[in-house]
């Protein structure tokens, strides 16, 4: 059993939707990773964070410590979003990596 | 372009032989990651490294060797491969060890071990 879980595993959107990827985990956890892979293979970090809601352009990253949840949106989807987004939950000194959702926007 | 550079970008080698990926870390950062991706695994993390001493271990193998040097670039030494080592190493950088710090990944080698 994975200790970072991600759904779904593949979402298909229609340009300008907006989406939604959850992550929940069942390890205790101090910070969370969201990552963005593009289709070349590039890691882009699109947020860290330990508590509430960061706000980046068109994505919205949400954490529930208590509820070991988190939730990645991307407003006003555009088909360059479509990429692979990884979850990442650290705990002390280690990583624990969800399996990733990948996403594909269509024009 | 994260500022991160890693070398080479591909590397195609056989079993039994040795190895070593080299990263160069943005400007002014102190720490370095190091991640392997492979098909079956998807994202680990490797080892981390500050400021010259390691900082963090997670799922290295002891075939698997990092060091970070004065000028703070890191190599990734990978010994007696396996077909299995077969995978995309990425290394990232941030500007602490703190855990709240955004990492910055390099484009990644991709290793093929025949």
């Amino acid at each position: 059993k994975n200790e970072v879980e991600q759904s779904p595993q593949n979402l298909t959107a229609q340009e300008g939707e907006f989406i939604t990827i959850n992550c929940s985990y069942s390890v205790g956890i101090s910070a969370l990773h969201w990552l963005q892979q593009h289709p070349g293979g590039g890691i882009v970090s699109l947020f860290m964070l330990s508590s509430g809601k960061k706000k980046h352009g068109r994505l919205i990253a949400t954490i529930n410590i208590q509820e070991k949840h988190s939730s990645l949106h991307i407003t006003a989807s555009h088909p360059r979003d479509s990429a692979v987004y990884i979850c990442a939950g650290k705990t002390g000194n280690q990583f624990y990596f969800g399996t990733g959702t990948s996403l594909t926007v269509i024009p | 372009d994260s500022g991160v550079t890693q070398t080479p970008k591909h590397l195609i080698t056989a079993t039994g032989q040795r190895v070593t990926l080299r990263c160069s870390p943005r400007s002014g950062d102190l720490s370095v990651y190091w991640y392997q991706q492979s098909l079956d695994q998807g994202l680990q993390f490797l080892i981390q490294y500050y400021n010259g001493e390691e900082r963090a271990k997670g799922n290295i193998l002891e075939r698997f060797s990092a060091q970070q040097f004065p000028d703070l670039h890191s190599e990734l030494n990978l010994s007696s491969l396996e077909l299995g080592d077969s995978a995309l190493y990425f290394c990232a950088s941030s500007a602490e060890g703190r855990i709240y710090n955004e990492q910055f990944f390099g484009p990644g080698t991709r290793l093929t071990v025949l």
